[in-house]
């Protein structure tokens, strides 16, 4: 079945340092692709989403790339602040085939903890 | 305008007994999805709604767990008989359209604990 696998955390960085996150998945067909965000005691919340081969998905100050090729949407940002320290999830939309329904995956979340 | 919400938002419960978890979704969106995350997992997909229909049920784990949405709007997850490795936090998102993959709105999640 479908699937997500992104790094592991903590990620702890000082404060402008470059962020990658990585995150590749496995699917059959065309998913689309999240990165969701959760902050301290708040709910998850989309940061940034594409849909199809080589889309970029851009929000904040963070991007992410579609890859197909290497089947990666890795995460990344070029000057961290502490108000970035978060839970980050990476998530795919995929088509299931039996059903035809769409079901979301989510990987397990990296901590992200930026020092002043 | 007002998000996603989810009531209770912490549920404390003896083993075997029922409990009900509710999401009211934002006014107007058609697909709303049950959730369950375990404490440093990510979401586990359980089942979800365009409107009243339930379109995939096949992550709920078994047979004590079940959800509805009659009037296409406000969302139960029931739990039966519960059992301790029922304890997570029960998230709910809805989204404004159907087919595309539109942006999900999560609530703030219930944390069910089981003793």
């Amino acid at each position: 079945g479908d699937s997500v696998t992104q790094m592991e955390g903590p990620v702890t960085l000082s404060e402008e340092a470059f962020l990658t996150i990585n995150c590749t998945y496995t699917a059959t067909g065309y998913p689309s692709l999240f990165w969701y965000v959760q902050y301290p005691g708040e709910g998850l919340q989309l940061l940034l989403k594409a849909t199809k081969a080589d889309d970029k998905g851009s929000n904040k100050g963070f991007e992410a790339t579609y890859r197909k090729e290497t089947t990666s949407f890795h995460l990344e940002k070029g000057s961290v602040q502490v108000s970035d320290s978060a839970v980050y999830f990476c998530a795919l939309r995929g088509r299931q085939a039996t059903s035809g329904t769409y079901k979301y995956i989510f990987g397990t979340g990296t901590r992200l903890k930026v020092l002043a | 305008g007002a998000g996603v919400s989810q009531s209770p938002r912490y549920k404390v419960t003896k083993r075997g007994q029922d409990v009900a978890l509710r999401c009211d979704p934002i006014s107007g969106h058609v697909s709303l999805y049950w959730y369950r995350q375990a404490l440093g997992q990510g979401p586990e997909f359980l089942t979800y709604f365009n409107y009243e229909a339930q379109q995939d049920k096949s992550g709920l784990p078994n047979d004590r767990f079940s959800a509805e949405r009659p009037e296409g709007s406000i969302s139960t997850l029931t739990i039966q008989r519960t059992e301790q490795r029922d304890s997570a936090m029960y998230r709910c998102a809805s989204s404004l359209l159907a087919g595309a993959p539109d942006t999900q709105y999560f609530g703030p999640g219930t944390r069910l604990t089981v003793l």
